[in-house]
């Protein structure tokens, strides 16, 4: 089955610096690359998707890349703030339905 | 409220107690997720139905687990025999499949379970 590995599981930056999440992935057959957030006591919610027929997406201060031949793809937020602090989860799907999750990066952003 | 709802929020249970939990979705989305998730993990997938009927079980899911989604509406994840190992988060997420590529899974608050 799909394997999904996510580093660094802990990560502090200073307000304002970028902040970079990696995963790879093992199915090659995957082709759907979501990003959630999860807040301390909240469900997780999707902040930004990609497709295996793209490379790049961005959404104002977020941007997600994929490599579709290395298996692996990033999260990159810019600008960071003390709100971006919670846990991120990236996940890989080949099947259309079950998302594979990482364990997750807990984020702590410093003022 | 519109967003998906699970209940109840919180369960405690002794061992090899039986638990049934209530899942509500997006009224117009036609895909229902379960998932588990333990502290420190990734949400872990379990089981997904197209409207009523199940279409996939994952190896986690063990012969004590059974979901039901009777109307193709809510779902109702049942645990029996309970083990301190089921002890977790349990997730329901919706979706709405339109038969093109995005599929976003919205998430519930969850049932956060502890057997004791």
């Amino acid at each position: 089955g799909e394997n999904v590995e996510q580093h660094p599981s802990t990560l502090s930056v200073q307000e304002g610096d970028s902040a970079v999440i990696k995963c790879t992935y093992s199915d090659s057959a995957s082709n759907y690359f979501p990003w959630y957030k999860q807040e301390l006591g909240k469900r997780p919610q999707l902040i930004i998707d990609i497709r295996s027929n793209v490379g790049e997406k961005k959404d104002q201060r977020i941007a997600v890349t994929l490599n579709k031949t290395a298996k692996h793809f990033s999260l990159h937020i810019t600008e960071t703030q003390p709100e971006d602090s919670a846990v991120y989860f990236c996940a890989a799907s080949s099947s259309g339905y079950a998302l594979n999750f990482g364990k997750g990066t807990s984020l702590l952003v410093t003022p | 409220d519109t967003g998906v709802s699970q209940d109840p929020r919180h369960k405690i249970t002794k061992r090899g107690q039986n638990v049934t939990f209530r899942c509500d979705p997006i009224s117009e989305h036609n895909r229902l997720y379960w998932y588990r998730q333990t502290l420190g993990q990734g949400p872990e997938f379990l089981t997904y139905f197209q409207n009523e009927a199940q279409l996939e079980k994952s190896r986690l899911l063990s012969d004590r687990f059974s979901a039901e989604r009777p109307k193709g509406s809510f779902s109702t994840l049942e645990i029996q025999r309970t083990e301190q190992g089921d002890s977790a988060m349990y997730l329901c997420a919706s979706s709405l499949a339109r038969g093109g590529f995005r599929d976003e899974q919205f998430f519930g608050p969850g049932t956060r379970l502890t057997v004791l």
